[in-house]
């Protein structure tokens, strides 16, 4: 069992919906999360960054940690066609931040 | 451009041979990170520096690897006899060591295609 994981997709929806990105995880020791999103044959740009569990809003962007449940979001409002990419959850455990671990990305594609 | 250069952008080359790439990271970032990431999956950590110390390596960082960051600014990350298998986006991160700031920034990315 991979210690994160994500839906690959690929997820379709029309401008303007709502989405719903999320990663599960088996590291109880997880307490960094952060999401990247990468554009295809590009580097992964980071989106947003969570410590331990709570909300997070970035304009359009709401992240989301629910520690108890293992369970991360990325929620992205009023979604538009330049969204459309690859969303990587990434995270990292208390005692060694630096080591990050990815989910294998979920591939999004908003329909003008 | 003050982001993490990536050099060479691609690279073909046959199996058999070497091959080095470089990172360049943001400037007062102390910490370089280099990740692996094949078609379909999410980055996969191979090794990161603290300055010019190389403190963590990944079991797939075979021995045809080799990372160095010689002054704790650039770093080169070495493929010796490449297979096939090898073939993937070799991505370099960096970030600062300041606590709470663990966030990571990427780099283009190398695509290394062995034929």
């Amino acid at each position: 069992q991979k210690e994160v994981e994500q839906d690959p997709g690929p997820l379709s929806v029309p401008e303007g919906a709502i989405v719903s990105l999320n990663c599960t995880y088996s590291n109880s020791a997880f307490q960094y999360f952060m999401w990247y999103r990468q554009y295809s044959r590009k580097g992964p740009e980071l989106l947003m960054y969570t410590y331990s569990s709570g909300n997070k809003e970035d304009g359009r962007f709401t992240a989301q940690v629910d520690k108890s449940s293992k369970y991360i979001s990325l929620f992205i409002r009023d979604s538009q066609p330049s969204d459309s990419a690859t969303y990587l959850c990434a995270m990292s455990a208390h005692g060694n931040f630096n080591k990050f671990y990815f989910g294998s990305g979920t591939k999004l594609n908003v329909k003008p | 451009d003050t982001g993490v250069s990536q050099n060479p952008r691609h690279k073909i080359t046959k199996r058999g041979q070497n091959v080095t790439f470089r990172c360049d990271p943001i400037s007062e970032h102390n910490r370089l990170y280099w990740y692996r990431q094949t078609l379909g999956q999410g980055p996969e950590f191979l090794t990161y520096f603290q300055n010019e110390a190389q403190l963590e390596k990944s079991r797939l960082l075979s021995d045809r690897f080799s990372a160095e960051r010689p002054k704790g600014s650039f770093s080169t990350l070495e493929i010796q006899r490449t297979e096939q298998g090898d073939s993937a986006m070799y991505l370099c991160a960096s970030s600062l060591t300041q606590e709470g700031a663990y966030e990571q920034y990427f780099g283009p990315g190398t695509r290394l295609t062995v034929t």
